[in-house]
């Protein structure tokens, strides 16, 4: 079974730049997750998708930050204009079983953004 | 807000011995627990979870115990191997009412190193 594929794997760009990052999740996994993971700290919940829609963006800056996820199966996260505290690695995940409590995430390898 | 803390940053312990992480948590809703394994470049990957109504769930080397009134919990490793070297993370789910955003909550993570 092949795991979860992020790419980039890393990118630097300036200051008000803008960037995307793709993820394609485990094959039927309907739920999608992106995480920011500042270093030094745990990962942080960013947007979760059921399928294609938005089940929690609470903790998206939504004036810098989107996310879609176009036919329930790829996701791009897009940073427009980025800041210098941008600079983290965006991890995606997928799980198949929601509802069911302690369920695994299954964590793609990461994009690593240096903001300059 | 640090819901879930992990108060040692690293640890150090020989090869063969116990290697006991620790995690703190102050949310009573969390209902699951989750650890998750950190390797250099790679995404997290699930090791081990617990359900809030258990106190012990083993599974191989490792076993975690959970102590509701104390809001805290530990990963035992036993024996340590030095694969075992790695970024460890404490993470806490909230299901109950939540059905389908079951969003996880990461500590900052120990960074685990075994002396061969």
């Amino acid at each position: 079974e092949a795991g979860v594929a992020q790419s980039p794997r890393y990118k630097i760009i300036e200051k008000r730049q803008s960037v995307a990052f793709w993820c394609n999740p485990i094959s039927g996994h309907a739920t999608l997750y992106w995480y920011q993971q500042i270093l030094g700290q745990g990962p942080k919940l960013l947007i979760q998708f059921q399928n294609n829609g938005v089940v929690d963006d609470s903790q998206l800056p939504k004036d810098r930050f989107s996310a879609e996820r176009l036919k329930g199966v790829d996701s791009t996260l897009k940073i427009q204009p980025a800041k210098l505290e941008d600079s983290a690695v965006y991890l995606c995940a997928s799980s198949s079983r929601p509802g069911t409590g302690g369920n695994e995430q299954f964590f793609g390898p990461g994009t690593r953004l240096t903001v300059l | 807000d640090q819901q879930v803390k992990q108060n040692s940053p690293s640890l150090s312990v020989q090869e063969g011995r116990i290697s006991i992480l620790n995690c703190d948590y102050t949310n009573s809703m969390f209902d699951y627990f989750l650890w998750y394994k950190k390797y250099p470049a790679e995404g997290p990957t699930f090791l081990i979870s617990i359900s809030s109504i258990k106190d012990k769930n083993e599974d191989g080397r490792f076993t975690v115990f959970l102590n509701k009134s104390a809001k805290h919990l530990s990963l035992h490793i036993v024996p340590s191997q030095p694969g075992d070297s790695a970024v460890y993370f404490c993470a806490a789910e909230a299901v109950g009412s939540n059905f389908g955003n079951e969003k996880l909550t990461f500590g900052t993570g120990t960074r685990l190193t075994i002396i061969p």
